[in-house]
């Protein structure tokens, strides 16, 4: 009975890189949720997906940032050509429906751009 | 742009009880309110939720006034454990948004 599970659990990345960050929800959890959490500050909201359809996308940035969970395998949050202000804690979350559970969140994948 | 409004920190005695309010003066008909908590730099952790009644788990208890224009989180015996970060937020269908939550600090 694993809960959300994430990888990598630290991730250093070079400016001009690509980050991918991997997030398997509980089994028979249907919604996933990513987050960001800068240092010393909250939990950002990034986007919500069902299976295979991005349902809100309005906390992603516009450019660099796509995010995918596909029928089979892993949600995948992508970051092209990362920054220095990309370096944050990446969370995932999920959930088996909308309304009656509360999310649980994965342990996080704390990346670091050098 | 959280819905709610928290204080910045608490301070509680071990063993003591600790009650964290939270304000959701423009909460919806139809929008529930979560509480989370995020221990150090550990993904949150969900506690309780509830939309009308008071809720209360192994965890927790939630109290939602009859106006559901505030609520207030329950530990009824606070360790050192509990020190963290309390979120409360309202959720309509898609927004789970954190604000910047009450820090807890339980003392000895």
């Amino acid at each position: 009975n694993a809960g959300v599970m994430q990888n990598p659990r630290h991730l250093v990345r070079r400016r001009g890189q690509e980050a991918r960050l991997r997030c398997s929800p509980m089994k028979g959890h249907s919604h996933v949720y990513w987050y960001r959490q800068l240092p010393e500050e909250g939990l950002k909201f990034m986007v919500y997906l069902q299976k295979e359809n991005i349902i809100d996308e309005s906390g992603m940035p516009k450019e660099r940032f796509s995010a995918e969970f596909p029928k089979e395998g892993p949600s995948i949050l992508r970051i092209q050509q990362v920054v220095r202000g990309d370096s944050a804690a990446y969370f995932c979350a999920s959930s088996p429906t909308r309304r009656d559970y509360g999310y649980t969140f994965g342990s996080g994948t704390r990346l670091t751009v050098v | 742009d959280a819905k709610t409004t928290q204080p910045p920190s608490m301070d509680c005695a071990e063993g003591r009880a600790a009650n964290l309010p939270c304000n959701h003066s423009t909460i919806s008909g139809n929008e529930y309110v979560y509480w989370y908590r995020q221990i150090h730099s550990q993904g949150p952790q969900y506690i309780i939720h509830g939309l009308k009644n008071n809720e209360t788990n192994e965890m927790a208890s939630l109290i939602i006034t009859e106006d559901r224009k505030s609520s207030t989180l329950i530990l009824p015996h606070a360790t050192l454990r509990d020190t963290a970060v309390y979120y409360c937020i309202v959720d309509n269908n898609n927004d789970m948004r954190f604000g910047a939550g009450t820090r807890l600090t339980v003392k000895p």
